[in-house]
């Protein structure tokens, strides 16, 4: 099956900085997203981008499917970014599957 | 708008007691339900899907099972837990057709087995 990789696994920075998260899959999808976990366990979609480039605010992502990869930007991070970032593809054949990365933990500090 | 609630937020059951967690969702009709546990805060498991009353998928063989008796309910139980069974238990929704489409996430449900 296809296999998700996120990198970095943690990322520690102050508030201010700018960072990028990657996230790398092994086969063709028809889906990505980018969501948010905060630290009291909410999931929040933050980006639904199988293709192409989207911004919201502070944080933009773009996707390469041909290369098969995806990353997201933050920029001018914010303690309230802090939480776990994760991206999930949906594979070609399917209509309810996601598979998960493990995760970028990410730490603003003030 | 839609809506969705799980219930309860936090639980703390003794090995061998019964489960049972609740998910609705409000504000559409004939969603994909699903149920995910997350261990340790990363990495989410797919545990069990439903496209339709009475409809569900098993993705893990375990200890837990699922029902969907209304179109807009879906609930995760257990006849005995396990120390195993611990963890955070997110319910989601989806449209029909998830692929163009996201998934939406409840607020989670915190289960530590004792």
């Amino acid at each position: 099956g296809i296999q998700v990789e996120q990198s970095p696994p943690d990322l520690i920075l102050q508030e201010g900085a700018n960072s990028t998260l990657r996230c790398n899959f092994s086969d063709s999808v028809n889906n990505l997203q980018w969501f948010h976990q905060n630290p009291w366990g909410q999931l929040i979609n933050l980006f639904y981008i199988p293709s192409g480039t989207k911004q919201n605010g502070r944080l933009s992502a773009t996707t390469v499917a041909t290369e098969r990869y995806s990353l997201l930007y933050i920029s001018s991070s914010q303690t309230t970014d802090s939480g776990v970032y994760f991206c999930a593809v949906t594979p070609m054949d399917s209509n309810y599957q996601l598979i998960w990365g493990a995760g970028t933990k990410l730490i603003i500090k003030p | 708008s839609q809506t969705i609630h799980q219930w309860p937020a936090t639980l703390v059951q003794p090995v061998g007691s019964p489960l049972s967690l609740e998910c609705t969702v409000e504000g559409t009709s004939n969603p994909n339900l699903y149920w995910y546990r997350q261990a340790a805060g990363r990495g989410l498991q797919l545990l069990f899907y439903s496209v339709g009353i009475g409809q569900i998928s098993s993705e893990v063989p375990q200890n837990l099972s699922a029902s969907r008796p209304q179109d807009r309910q879906f609930i995760l139980s257990s006849k005995k837990l396990l120390l195993s069974d611990s963890g955070f238990y997110l319910c989601a929704w989806s449209v029909r057709q998830l692929l163009g489409n996201t998934i939406y996430f409840g607020e989670g449900s915190w289960l530590t087995v004792v």
